[in-house]
């Protein structure tokens, strides 16, 4: 039973930039959350997609930006990406409304803006 | 509003010991569920245990063992006879019933076992 999967691991881009990170959920699952983790930090929620379409949002700006596809996979867009956008990317899967009750994090892609 | 708070940047002990790492929150909520996860330096969060608010037994498993407490709104986490694979930061987290689930975390707090 494969767990959540994202990619690419670790991601380097320039200020300006935009950038695309990839999740794919538990099997079975039908829910995907993204985090951000800044270092030193816990994980802060940006968003949430069920059914592809954008369920719950945390406080981020829409430059974030994120899809789901109808196997539920999902993917997250970074524009006009800053410095500040560095940080660890964290996805989970879960069942709908369940939301953190029975999530499953992935392993995150690190993403380096310079 | 929803507040977790971890007031233990690091804690660094030698294999054997015995750590607490406390875990304080805030909510004005009845309905909630309080979470700790592990981070190793893999970066995946690991699931270790999830509490409701309505149920305020400890709980122990293996080594590791949690205290709920209402009346001082805290969830510690307790590891006995620590060893070197415990490194890693370890994560409180809170999610509300009337915030759809979504959870907010602590800051961490890296434990780092020598041994």
């Amino acid at each position: 039973d494969a767990g959540v999967t994202q990619s690419p691991t670790h991601l380097i881009k320039t200020r300006g930039q935009q950038v695309t990170l990839r999740c794919s959920p538990k099997s079975g699952h039908d829910t995907v959350s993204w985090y951000q983790q800044a270092l030193g930090q816990g994980p802060q929620f940006i968003f949430q997609y069920y059914e592809e379409e954008e369920r719950q949002r945390g406080n981020f700006p829409d430059r974030f930006s994120g899809h789901q596809f109808p196997n539920y996979s999902s993917e997250l867009n970074v524009n006009a990406l800053l410095l500040g956008d560095s940080a660890l990317y964290l996805c989970a899967s879960s069942l709908v409304g369940q939301g953190a009750y029975e999530q499953y994090f992935g392993p995150g892609t690190r993403l380096t803006v310079t | 509003a929803q507040k977790v708070t971890q007031a233990q940047t690091e804690i660094s002990v030698v294999e054997k010991e015995d750590v607490t790492l406390d875990c304080v929150y805030e909510t004005r909520d009845t309905t909630y569920y309080l979470f700790w996860y592990k981070q190793p330096p893999s970066g995946e969060l690991v699931f270790l245990i999830r509490r409701n608010s309505f149920d305020e037994q400890n709980e122990i498993s293996g080594r590791y063992s949690w205290n709920f407490q209402k009346s001082t709104s805290s969830f510690n986490f307790t590891i006995t006879a620590s060893q070197v694979v415990d490194s890693a930061v370890y994560f409180c987290a809170l999610s509300l019933r009337g915030g759809s689930y979504i959870p907010t975390f602590g800051r961490g707090t890296s434990l780092i076992v020598h041994p």
